[in-house]
């Protein structure tokens, strides 16, 4: 049974600080999405991760693949309260089934 | 483009009532998904269709809950008779399907929220 685990699950930091997010996957999955969520809102797709070492950037965010390690990444830089949301990992698992982590609330202080 | 379409928004019943939830999904999409969110379970798949055909529905949690899609832009999620454990966000989402960067996103609906009494 495929198991997505986030790390940390609550995150609370100061703006212009950096951080990073795990997404650890128990079995083998070449693909993996990243998700944000606002409170009270729908999901909003961040990044779609199709390869090992697949690199993505937007803004002050970035996300990586590392296949052999099941593990990807988020890193925040120079965080502002803009990005206080949730942020979801993905696993594909089987064609177009995502098993989702459970989510990392982050909170950006002033 | 109107992105993916649920209604209603909100929904507050008792239990042992009917529930049903829609759901249109963006135009083209050969993809669709009924996901459920709650603090205790987190982000789970109930079911997806591709063109129309139920393809998985191994994470309907159990007879109550059936779902449809008569044809490619509507789908229900019907839960007869509701009990309060389904109280949830139930969230719609549609993709391309195929192999791709774009073909794969799934994009969500608003969600339904669902509160049975």
């Amino acid at each position: 049974e495929l198991k997505v685990e986030q790390n940390p699950l609550f995150l609370s930091m100061q703006e212009e600080k950096n951080y990073t997010i795990y997404c650890n996957y128990s079995t083998t999955s070449d693909r993996l999405y990243w998700y944000r969520q606002d409170p009270g809102k729908s999901l909003e797709s961040l990044f779609v991760l199709l390869s090992n070492g697949a690199v993505k950037q937007e803004g002050r965010l970035m996300a990586s693949l590392d296949t052999k390690a099941r593990l990807s990444t988020l890193h925040i830089t120079a965080a502002v309260h803009d990005l206080s949301a949730t942020y979801f990992c993905a696993v594909e698992r089987g064609a177009q089934k995502l098993v989702f982590g459970q989510g990392t609330r982050l909170t950006i202080n002033p | 483009d109107a992105g993916v379409i649920q209604s209603p928004r909100h929904e507050v019943t008792e239990m042992g009532q009917e529930v049903t939830l829609r759901c249109k999904p963006i135009s083209g999409h050969d993809y669709l998904f009924w996901y459920r969110q709650t603090m205790m379970r987190g982000l789970e798949l109930l079911i997806y269709f591709n063109n129309n055909v139920p393809i998985d529905d191994s994470g309907m949690p159990e007879d109550r809950f059936s779902a449809k899609m008569p044809n490619a832009s509507f789908s229900t999620l019907k839960i007869q008779p509701s009990e309060p454990r389904d109280s949830a966000v139930y969230f719609c989402a549609s993709s391309l399907g195929g192999r791709g960067l774009s073909q794969e996103t799934q994009y969500f609906g608003p969600g339904t929220r669902l509160l049975v009494l």
